[in-house]
């Protein structure tokens, strides 16, 4: 299984912060990353496919790059409803797997 | 705008079966280039997707899962249905339906995940 590892684990901004999650994977798995964001209590939700590619209705504070094993998801401008835990997931090969996951908490 | 209902049992005895029903509106489960999902979280931890099927049934099970599993469609109530059989305290979670996208890998059940239902909490307990 192709494992995902997530840095940092947790960490804490102010609004209006700019934030960078990385995503690194045990091998190769091309551009077939997504990120989701999910806020307490509630399901996941799309932010980003392909590394890169920004879900329809996801702000353009939002965004995601990287290839191959080494992936970002950079917010900017923190927004208070951006707090909240940000998992990535690799579709590139079977079984399809997930980060542990990265809170972002307010400062 | 499409969206999914997760529906069933908030309680299972252990070594009982957990049954779970999706109910999709908005759009087909037919839809050529689409499949579904369950994806589920433990209380406190992270996503862990299980299962996958095909618009036309194909099926894939997370191997460590595979023998207690079954995925299927139910087209004519536009529904996908997931059993877990022989259950423990360990397959206590929140289990998320999803739809699939695969048009960017070619490759089902290689996939990113969007939309996903709200997610319904299964208690395996005595």
């Amino acid at each position: 299984d192709i494992q995902l590892t997530q840095s940092p684990s947790s960490l804490s901004a102010f609004l209006g912060d700019r934030v960078s999650i990385t995503c690194r994977a045990s091998e190769d798995i091309s551009i077939f990353l997504a990120w989701f964001q999910q806020r307490p209590g509630k399901a996941p939700q799309s932010l980003i496919y392909d590394a890169s590619s920004l879900q329809s209705g996801v702000p353009s504070r939002f965004s995601g790059g990287g290839s191959g094993t080494n992936f970002t998801l950079t917010i900017n401008n923190m927004q208070p409803e951006d707090f909240a835990t940000y998992h990535c997931q690799q579709y590139n090969s079977y079984p399809l797997t997930f980060g542990g996951g990265t809170r972002v908490e307010i400062k | 705008q499409m969206q999914l209902q997760e529906s069933g049992p908030g309680l299972v005895k252990p070594s009982e079966t957990l049954s779970l029903t999706c109910t999709v509106s908005g759009g087909s489960i037919s839809s050529r280039n689409d499949f579904w999902a369950w994806i589920r979280q433990p209380p406190g931890k992270g996503l862990e997707w299980i299962a996958s099927i095909s618009s036309i049934g194909r099926t894939t099970y997370r191997p460590s899962l595979k023998n207690r599993l079954t995925i299927s469609l139910d087209t004519s109530k536009n529904q996908i249905s997931l059993k877990l059989s022989f259950t423990a305290a360990a397959d206590t979670a929140v289990y998320y339906c999803v739809r699939g996208h695969y048009e960017t890998t070619g490759y089902y059940p290689l996939g990113h995940f969007d939309p996903w239902g709200q997610g319904t909490l299964v208690t395996v307990s005595s």
